[in-house]
């Protein structure tokens, strides 16, 4: 069964440091995709960053990237020179096939992270 | 902008009274997908559409409903709702590749229920 963990509930880190947010995966897809999503306290959900498993490159977007070891099955986040406005609910996800050709999203648990100033 | 837009963005509906929330979409996708998510949790897929067909989820209970009169709208119906189903809702779409910037979520539903 398609299964996504993330085992971080809550992170803390200082304004305009890095940090890293941790999530394995556990699938029978051949080929599949990563996403990261954030999620702030009025609820929306924001894409952040994919990574397809047949991407020859970590992926990265502005300060967001991907630490993507195939192997072990793990895609970590990377959030580089963290602001305020970071501090939100972030979810790993990926597609269940599950015989489709689109795919249903399969959460992690969520991590929360708090930025402090 | 193509996008995805849930009405109502709050709602307060008292026991056992009937409720419909609203998504619809501007991107012409597929795909439409409505999950619950309880305070601190991942959000939970409900059900969703491939164009007219239906697919429900095994354990989403009897009392939530969809409909997709159209490509662009799709409505959740919770028959009678009870205090265990406050929640946000979020409606999602998706083209029919599971690839990057391949899914859309709105800003969610926040359903209160007294």
């Amino acid at each position: 069964a398609q299964k996504i963990t993330q085992t971080q509930p809550g992170m803390f880190v200082q304004e305009k440091e890095a940090v890293t947010l941790d999530c394995t995966y556990d699938t029978s897809d051949q080929s599949y995709g990563l996403f990261w999503y954030k999620q702030p306290s009025s609820g929306e959900m924001i894409f952040l960053i994919y990574q397809g498993s047949y991407d020859e490159q970590n992926a990265t977007e502005g300060r967001y990237s991907l630490n993507f070891q195939k192997a072990r099955k793990s895609a970590n986040l990377v959030i580089s020179a963290s602001q305020l406005g970071d501090s939100a609910m972030y979810f790993c996800a990926n597609p269940n096939a599950g015989g489709t050709s689109y795919g249903k999203l399969t959460f992690g648990q969520g991590t929360i992270l708090t930025v402090h100033p | 902008d193509a996008m995805v837009i849930q009405n109502p963005r709050y709602q307060v509906t008292q026991f056992g009274k009937p409720v419909t929330l609203s998504c619809s979409q501007t991107l012409n996708h597929n795909v439409m997908y409505w999950y619950q998510q309880k305070s601190s949790q991942a959000p939970k897929l409900l059900f969703h559409y491939y164009d007219k067909d239906f697919n429900n989820e095994a354990d989403t209970p009897d009392n939530f409903q969809s409909r997709r009169p159209n490509t662009s709208f799709c409505f959740l119906d919770i028959r009678s709702p009870g205090l265990g189903d406050a929640a946000m809702y979020l409606c999602a779409t998706s083209r029919t590749d599971r690839g990057a910037g391949g899914y859309t979520f709105g800003s969610g539903t926040r359903l209160t229920v007294v």
